[in-house]
Order: structure tokens, then sequence, then C-alpha cells
């Protein structure tokens, strides 16, 4: 079974600031994939960022970059020129590949400070 | 297209009660999904249609739980005789291929309230 561990249940950032999230997950799958999703208050969850396991470069998505460590199995994501609109949980999820389900964690709550 | 749609946005029960919500996915995807999430927790994930077929069911899915989609298209999630403990924001997500790899796209949630 997998799992997704966020260690931080809230961060606050300076707008204009960058603030990293962390994610830790554990699987015995060697084909997968994890994913960084926002979900602003009272609103829907959306994507935010993608990686594939086997892909060795990091993900960007404009100011959204992650981190992947694979032998650690630490999947982080940076946010760069925070700004008060990324105010948001932050949920880490993970799916294998070929897989219905995402497993995600606790999610971290990341207040943006104007 | 509107992206995905649940109604309703809230619901209040009282314990026993059977509650009944509606999921409209993107129109042309084919795959849809339930999830729960519980406060502090991420979501967790129920069940599984694609077009009219429930391929998965997680273990969470209680027999007081039934989900349907009928036509492939709406889906509906039932509980019976609700308990304080199936107070959640239910999510449904709809995809257009096959796994969870390539993402989901989320609607905004029922959320439940069992008094």
């Amino acid at each position: 079974a997998q799992t997704v561990t966020q260690s931080q249940p809230e961060m606050s950032v300076q707008e204009a600031e960058t603030v990293t999230l962390s994610c830790t997950y554990d699987t015995s799958e060697n084909n997968y994939y994890l994913f960084w999703y926002k979900q602003p208050p009272s609103r829907q969850m959306i994507l935010v960022i993608r990686q594939e396991a086997y892909k060795q470069q990091n993900a960007t998505e404009n100011r959204f970059s992650v981190n992947f460590q694979k032998a650690a199995k630490s999947f982080s994501l940076k946010i760069s020129d925070s700004q008060l609109g990324d105010t948001a949980m932050y949920f880490c999820a993970h799916s294998g590949a070929g897989s219905y389900q995402l497993t995600f964690g606790k999610g971290t709550k990341l207040s943006v400070i104007p | 297209d509107t992206g995905v749609s649940q109604d309703p946005r809230h619901k209040i029960t009282k314990r026993g009660q059977n509650v009944t919500f509606r999921c409209d996915p993107i129109s042309e995807h084919n795959r849809l999904y339930w999830y729960r999430q519980t406060l502090g927790q991420g979501p967790e994930f129920l069940t599984y249609f694609q077009n009219e077929a429930q391929l998965e069911k997680s273990r969470l899915l209680s027999d007081r739980f039934s989900a349907e989609r009928p036509k492939g298209s709406f889906s509906t999630l039932e509980i019976q005789r609700t308990e304080q403990g199936d107070s959640a924001m239910y999510l449904c997500a709809s995809s257009s291929r096959a796994g969870a790899s390539y993402g989901y796209t989320f609607g905004s949630g029922t959320r439940l309230t069992v008094v």
C-alpha cells in the first residue's frame, strides 16, 4: 500500500517570497506518478503539477517547481514569487501506473501574507 | 462546459436519514470517481466508474453506501441510515484517460453534516 506524508500542517510566507512544501511517500511500485493539488478555501481542488517517476528531470509549471528525490522518496513543491491567490491547502498525492486511485497526504495549509 | 458539478453544495441531515448526492462530470469524460474528505485529512478514494460500470470500490464504501452511474453520464452517491461519522466533504472527479496518472478534474464537493 502507498502512503503519503506531509509533515507541515501549516505554513506561511510573505508575498513575493519563496516557500517549499515537503512531501515524502512510500511505495513498492517502480512506475508511478506524483502530484501536487491545490484546494483554495471553499473552491475545487485543482492540479498544480505532475511528476512521472521514471523522469529524472524535475517538473516545472511557471512559478511552481518540484524537487523529486526518488531514492529518498521525497517530492517537495517550491512556490516562487508567492501571490495572495496561492493561499490554499496543498495536497501531495501518489498514483501507481495504471491505477485509478490517488493516495493523498493530509495536506499543508499555506497562507500568503501581504 | 462548466467543469464538474456537484449538488447540493451543503447538506445537513439527522442521523438515520438517507441522503443522495449528484455529480455531473465534464461531458466528454467517461471516467468518474468519488472521494471522501474528512476534517484535517486528505481525500480518500471511494469508488470509480468507467462509463456506467462501477469497476472499483474501496472497503471504505460500506453496505450503507451505494453509487450509480446509470447512463454513463451523471452519478449519484447515496448514504443510507447516516451516522455522525459520515460527516465529511464528498468529492467527485472525472477524467478522460485511463488511470489517475493524468490527474483528475474535481468538483467543488458536497459537504455533509450529520446531526
